[in-house]
């Protein structure tokens, strides 16, 4: 029972904003929505996360809907070493801390 | 720098023939744990441990063993390793939920 669905795949000029898309449409209130990312066979990394205000760091945005169904990461310059895996996940604060990785996002970042 | 490093990163061997991957964090991280990754199976999680001497089974732990006798090392054992165990490994810390650090990653190959 998938808890998020993303898009397979999506490309992105060098250089512009990419803007993955992440439904979560069965969210309930103390579930947090986190971001990962997978360069070509190495290990996971963690981008960003948040429960319902919009977050920002070093590395990316994550903007999240006022009803919580749904959540943006956006890389605002896109570059080459960003094509990875991009993974939405759902969790539970205060759980088992297991990540449950689906298939995410492929963002292939053209020059 | 802070790290999570695996040992071997790639390892050929024979059905039956006892191996250990080790891990070890720098970040004096309670929680750790170890994932397998396929294809088109994505990533699961084999075991868990959230501190000293915990540890838990994830969701594929059948062939697996782990221990857990200093903070900073989670070794994976596989007693009689077969070729359905052939996959890539990623050990992963973290001390504040979900937002964990992933190892180099560990091809392991069963013949």
């Amino acid at each position: 029972d998938a808890k998020t669905t993303q898009p397979t795949s999506m490309d992105c000029a060098e250089g512009r904003a990419a803007n993955l898309p992440c439904n979560h449409s069965t969210i309930s209130g103390n579930e947090y929505v986190y971001w990962y990312r997978q360069i070509h066979s190495q290990g996971p990394q963690y981008i960003i996360h948040g429960l319902k205000n919009n977050e920002t760091n070093e590395m990316a945005s994550l903007i999240i809907t006022e009803d919580r169904k749904s959540s943006t990461l956006i890389l605002p310059h896109a570059t080459l070493r960003d094509t990875a895996v991009y993974y939405c996940i759902v969790v539970y604060q205060g759980g088992s801390e297991k990540l449950v990785f689906g298939k995410g996002t492929k963002l292939t970042v053209n020059p | 720098e802070a790290q999570v490093t695996q040992n071997p990163r790639y390892l050929i061997t024979v059905t039956g023939k006892k191996l250990t991957v080790t891990c070890s964090q720098n970040m004096n991280h309670e929680y750790m744990s170890w994932y397998r990754q396929d294809p088109g199976l994505g990533l699961r999680q084999i075991y868990y441990s959230m501190n000293v001497e915990v540890t838990d089974k994830g969701d594929v732990p059948e062939g697996y063993k782990v221990s857990r006798k200093e903070k900073r090392n989670f070794p994976l054992i596989l007693e009689s390793p077969s070729p359905n165990q052939t996959s890539l490994y990623f050990c992963a810390s973290g001390d504040r939920g979900y937002e964990q650090y992933f190892g180099p990653g560990t091809r392991l190959t069963v013949t």
